[in-house]
């Protein structure tokens, strides 16, 4: 079946380090998404990327980054510089990065949460 | 610009009875609606979409949305409540062409028995 597979579950990260999260897809889906979902919040974008190697920044971009370089994977690294990083991350992915966009769906992984050690 | 507001962060419901979930939007463009469900620890899934079709949209496990452009509502119903209906519920706008998704930031439905 196809899908989007986030890893780990869970991750910790310890104070001052990188952590880098994981999402795959096997849609052949051109569009992949970064929230980061905090109680009562709804979700916030971090990332998007419409096409390989290329990628821009939503409304909470700092203090992470990404890279885009297959169609199928979009890793998301937590960086030192984000001081606050305990949340639920969600990977997300739709058809047609271009023009309809807009129109379609995104489908979604079940989640990376990450705590402070 | 787009936003969405959702207008009650709980509502509460016995099994059986309607359910009615309410969401307000605002939009630059000709919007594309969406609801999707969370359970706890799990991704987002899709129960409808509207996309400028018929006004009445009919979702998955039995709910539906009806899009009202003069109320800009999209308000989710269901005739009657399953205890798995238990979930957070997110109302999503998108204003088209190369906009992005606004989460409307939930309602989480309690069923009680």
């Amino acid at each position: 079946d196809g899908g989007i597979t986030q890893s780990p579950k869970y991750l910790f990260r310890k104070e001052g380090q990188n952590v880098t999260l994981s999402c795959e897809q096997n849609l052949n889906h051109d569009a992949m998404y970064w929230y980061r979902q905090d109680p009562g919040q709804g979700l916030r974008l971090i990332y998007y990327s419409h096409i390989v190697n290329d990628f821009q920044k939503g409304d909470i971009a700092e203090g992470y980054s990404v890279s885009r370089e297959k169609k199928e994977s979009f890793p998301l690294t937590v960086t030192s510089a984000q001081k606050n990083p305990t949340a639920f991350y969600l990977c997300a992915s739709s058809i047609q990065a271009v023009r309809e966009r807009g129109n379609q769906p995104q489908h979604f992984g079940d989640g990376t949460r990450l705590s402070i050690l | 610009a787009q936003s969405v507001t959702q207008l009650d962060s709980h509502v509460s419901v016995s099994e059986g009875t309607p359910v009615l979930l309410r969401c307000n939007y605002s939009s630059s463009y000709s919007p594309s609606l969406f609801w999707y469900v969370q359970h706890p620890n799990k991704g987002l899934q899709l129960l409808l979409k509207y996309t400028s079709a018929a006004t009445l949209v009919k979702g998955i496990n039995g709910f539906e949305a009806e899009f009202k452009k003069s109320e800009t509502s999209f308000h989710l119903t269901k005739p009657s409540a399953h205890m798995s209906d238990a979930a957070e519920y997110f109302c999503v706008v998108s204003g088209g062409g190369y906009s992005t998704l606004t989460f409307g930031k939930g309602t989480m439905l309690l069923v009680s028995p």
